[in-house]
């Protein structure tokens, strides 16, 4: 079993609609928790970063943690086809080595 | 705030040469960079850590001799890949933490092709 699990897609939804991506982890350690953004042939993008459990929202992006479950998800209202990359998921217990999901590719067609 | 550069973007070298790849973290400093490597459709794996003025700490399976890292400042990290191979054609990403950050912040990547 992996360590993280994310669904790789990929997931296409219409402009407008609100996305949910999750991550299920293993490691009850795990105390940061991040979401990266990965447009094709660039290098990951922080989008939201979480300590502990909990939500934090940015924008039209939405952060939940829940530490009971091992379960994070990122929402994305009013999607927009500029929305439309690979989204990771990391974990970490700290700032030394994290842990990344598969990553799911997301299209947002207009 | 927490900007990390990488040079070159793209590169192109013929078997058996060595490639450098610099990184650079420009608007702090990085007391610990990582370097990872990516294959298409796939997601990151680590390679190596390293800690400014200390030796790099390779992952498992990750040739130290094949992929030197050097970390001699608190802004610069360099990956050089030597004697490369078809096969070590892949994007190389590093990323960059600093005192008080918990969280890695990473560069746009290198994408290096060997022929």
């Amino acid at each position: 079993q992996k360590e993280v699990e994310q669904d790789p897609g990929p997931l296409s939804v219409p402009e407008g609609a609100i996305v949910s991506l999750n991550c299920t982890y293993s490691n009850s350690a795990f105390q940061y928790f991040m979401w990266y953004r990965q447009y094709s042939r660039k290098g990951p993008e922080l989008l939201m970063y979480t300590y502990s459990s909990g939500n934090k929202e940015d924008g039209r992006f939405t952060a939940q943690v829940d530490k009971s479950s091992k379960y994070i998800s990122l929402f994305i209202r009013d999607s927009q086809p500029s929305d439309s990359a690979t989204y990771l998921c990391a974990m970490s217990q700290g700032a030394q080595k994290l842990v990344f999901g598969q990553g799911t590719r997301l299209t947002i067609n207009p | 705030g927490a900007v990390v550069s990488q040079h070159p973007s793209w590169v192109i070298c013929k078997s058996g040469t060595s490639v450098k790849i610099e990184c650079r973290s420009l608007d702090f400093q990085a007391t610990t960079m990582f370097w990872y490597r990516q294959f298409p459709k796939q997601s990151l794996m680590l390679m190596a850590t390293s800690n400014e003025g200390s030796k790099a700490t390779y992952e498992q399976g990750v040739e130290k001799d094949k992929f030197l890292i050097n970390h001699a400042s608190l802004t610069l990290s360099t990956l050089t890949v030597t004697s490369a191979h078809p096969e070590d054609s892949s994007f190389y990403i590093c990323s960059a933490t600093g005192e008080g950050q918990e969280t890695q912040y990473f560069g746009p990547g290198t994408r290096l092709l060997v022929l």
